[in-house]
């Protein structure tokens, strides 16, 4: 098993672009975890998705973020447009439950 | 929601000492405990977790206990190497539709 991809690793942007970020959770989980994760505050959960349906969006922190999980095999996160202030590594994670969460290896944005 | 307090935040111990990190959360209802180390750079990983009908788990060097009356649980690492150096996480979540909660990490030193 290959566990849970990312894409990109690494991501420099600059002020008012639109960001992509991309996730594959590992095949047969149920349940998708989209975390930011900085010095200041720490790992944050964003959103949080079962079956596909967003089931918990209250983390995500402005109308800029969207998630989406098209299919089982398939999450973006989408950041529009993008602020310096969203420079962080974003997680995903995925489960076959809701308990215990696999991450990938992240994404590093840098938004100048 | 749920909230998960973690201390202390930064641990120097010698090496082959024991250490130990405290949690405590805020939601009775909160039933599954999972703590995920993370090295620098890297993803946070699984370590180990404990249920809420269970008083202690170990494995290995590592051990885990929870005081359901008291709402804190402890994470212990016993006979300390080099390689426990890392950024350690407590999580706690009641189920259902929630998420993890995470604690603010701690960064485990080990001195030679």
């Amino acid at each position: 098993d290959a566990g849970v991809i990312q894409s990109p690793r690494h991501e420099v942007t600059e002020m008012g672009q639109e960001v992509t970020l991309r996730c594959k959770p590992i095949s047969g989980h149920n349940s998708l975890f989209w975390y930011r994760q900085t010095m200041m505050r720490g790992l944050e959960l964003l959103i949080y998705f079962n079956n596909n349906v967003p089931i918990d969006d209250s983390g995500m922190p402005e109308d800029r973020f969207s998630a989406k999980m098209p299919n089982a095999s398939f999450s973006t996160l989408k950041i529009q447009p993008s602020e310096p202030r969203d420079s962080a590594v974003y997680f995903c994670a995925s489960s076959p439950r809701w308990e215990t969460q696999y991450f990938g290896p992240g994404t590093r944005l840098l938004v100048l | 929601g749920e909230n998960v307090e973690q201390h202390p935040s930064t641990l120097s111990v010698q090496e082959g000492d024991s250490a130990v990190i405290k949690c405590t959360y805020s939601d009775s209802a909160s039933n599954y405990f999972p703590w995920y180390k993370q090295e620098l750079g890297k993803r946070p990983q699984l370590i180990i977790d404990i249920r809420s009908n269970v008083g202690e788990k170990k494995d290995q060097r590592i051990a885990v206990t929870l005081n359901k009356t008291a709402k804190h649980f402890s994470l212990h690492i016993t006979e300390t190497q080099p390689e426990d150096s890392a950024v350690y996480f407590c999580a706690a979540t009641g189920g259902g539709a929630d998420g993890l909660t995470f604690g603010k990490g701690t960064h485990l030193i080990i001195q030679p």
